[in-house]
């Protein structure tokens, strides 16, 4: 089967760093994707990790440790245009669909 | 812009009724996946289309059909609509069959009445 968990809600200030948390229980892995979704629009990607470690994007760093089914986006240097759900998602194999987590609502205050 | 498009954005109808929503992938593109969400709720995915055949099925309704055509745009059907229907769909494309990063379109909202 499949399991993601994420918090639900997160609070941050402007400026600050901020991690999202994400684990999840796959039969297969395949990666792992984070989305970043802002009310009412479509998600857009942010980052997918296939190998254990650390990818830096930018003000974004995505990580991943397959052994212990754990992930984690990492947000520096907060701006308000972050205020928006993030969302881990992880295919159930190879050739098939992809399974989202609930999202995490970000609030970041200025 | 993630070249994805879907038609109509808004579509209010009342229960009982019938709706199709259009999506067209990414040129290039092959797999068109149909999603879900409700208000406070995750992405629900629905089905998968790869290059006109249907690989892959989420929680979608028997109520609920959808097919993608030989110019591999995609159309949702979604029938007998009931009140819990109205949600955000959102149809994504992505390049290969496997896992790969999907473009999101900009959704339809329907609200059933």
């Amino acid at each position: 089967g499949q399991n993601i968990d994420q918090p639900t809600e997160m609070t941050a200030t402007e400026g600050a760093i901020v991690q999202i948390n994400c684990t999840y229980q796959t039969s297969g892995f395949n990666g792992l994707f984070w989305y970043q979704q802002h009310a009412g629009e479509a998600p857009t990607f942010l980052s997918y990790n296939v190998l254990d470690g650390l990818e830096e994007k930018g003000r974004f760093s995505s990580f991943l440790s397959r052994s212990k089914g754990y992930s984690y986006l990492l947000l520096k240097e907060l701006q308000m245009k972050d205020s928006a759900s993030y969302l881990c998602a992880v295919p159930q194999n190879r050739d098939d669909k992809i399974i989202f987590g609930k999202g995490t609502r970000l609030h970041i205050l200025p | 812009d993630s070249g994805v498009t879907q038609t109509p954005k808004h579509l209010i109808t009342a229960t009982g009724q019938r709706v199709t929503l259009r999506c067209s992938p990414r040129s290039g593109d092959l797999s068109v996946y149909w999603y879900q969400q409700s208000l406070d709720q995750g992405l629900q995915f629905l089905i998968q289309y790869y290059n006109g055949e249907e690989r892959a099925k989420g929680n979608i309704l028997e109520r609920f059909s959808a097919q993608q055509f030989p110019d591999l745009h995609s159309e949702l059907n979604l029938s007998s609509l009931e009140l819990g229907d109205s949600a955000l769909y959102f149809c994504a494309s992505s390049s290969s069959l496997s896992a790969d990063t999907q473009y999101f379109g900009p959704g339809t909202r329907l609200t059933v009445l």
